[in-house]
């Protein structure tokens, strides 16, 4: 079956490090891949987007990776802020434009 | 402002009721799309629209009804055939093309009682 794992244990952080997310999926063969930023009782706000034939893809200080061999995508926030506390969600292309969305991974940068 | 809204923010029903959630969009955006989103859980398709007067089910699309009847408009109604309705909804929207991002909504909390 079809599947998108993300880490169900919230990541705690000192503020200043680096913080690294993992997305790996199961039966998708996705064109590209997605990655959300949510915050509690609001919808997603996209971040980044990064192709199947792309290795990394940056955005300030977020860095995203796709690996289509190991199907796994990393995220990373480098420099992290309290502010950057929130869920983020990988989210991957399937068929007729659709996304399939993981759990999604919390993010707690402590001050 | 570009955007788009969804309404009310929190709505409770009784059970037995259908509820319609709303949805608008001034993107222009040809594609909507509506998800479920439970505690703990990812965001389920619930159906989706490609162009108007045309829309397709997702996973999870028993229970609910849609329509297109204008670009811009994207409802939702609830049935009283869901069984599990309580959840938190989302709208998004995306233009027409490849490797286009969706834009959501602030969701729309039903509660039912």
């Amino acid at each position: 079956s079809q599947k998108i794992e993300q880490n169900s244990e919230a990541l705690n952080i000192q503020e200043g490090k680096t913080a690294t997310l993992t997305c790996n999926y199961t039966n998708y063969s996705p064109a590209y891949l997605q990655w959300y930023r949510q915050d509690p009782g609001r919808g997603p706000v996209f971040l980044l987007l990064i192709r199947e034939n792309e290795k990394e893809k940056r955005k300030e200080r977020l860095k995203v990776t796709f690996d289509t061999t190991l199907k796994q995508s990393l995220f990373h926030i480098t420099a992290s802020q309290p502010a950057d506390s929130a869920t983020y969600l990988c989210a991957l292309h399937y068929g007729n434009n659709r996304l399939a969305f993981g759990k999604g991974n919390q993010v707690v940068v402590i001050p | 402002d570009g955007g788009i809204t969804q309404s009310p923010k929190y709505l409770f029903r009784k059970e037995g009721q259908n509820v319609t959630l709303s949805c608008e969009q001034n993107l222009n955006h040809d594609a909507m799309y509506w998800y479920r989103q439970d505690p703990g859980q990812g965001l389920r398709l619930i159906y989706y629209s490609q162009i108007v007067n045309d829309f397709q089910k997702g996973d999870i699309a028993e229970g609910y009804s849609v329509s297109r009847e204008k670009k811009e408009s994207f409802p939702l109604t609830v049935t009283s055939a869901q069984k599990n309705p309580t959840a938190f909804y989302l709208c998004a929207s995306r233009g027409l093309g490849d490797y286009n991002e969706q834009f959501f909504g602030p969701g729309t909390r039903l509660t039912v009682l």
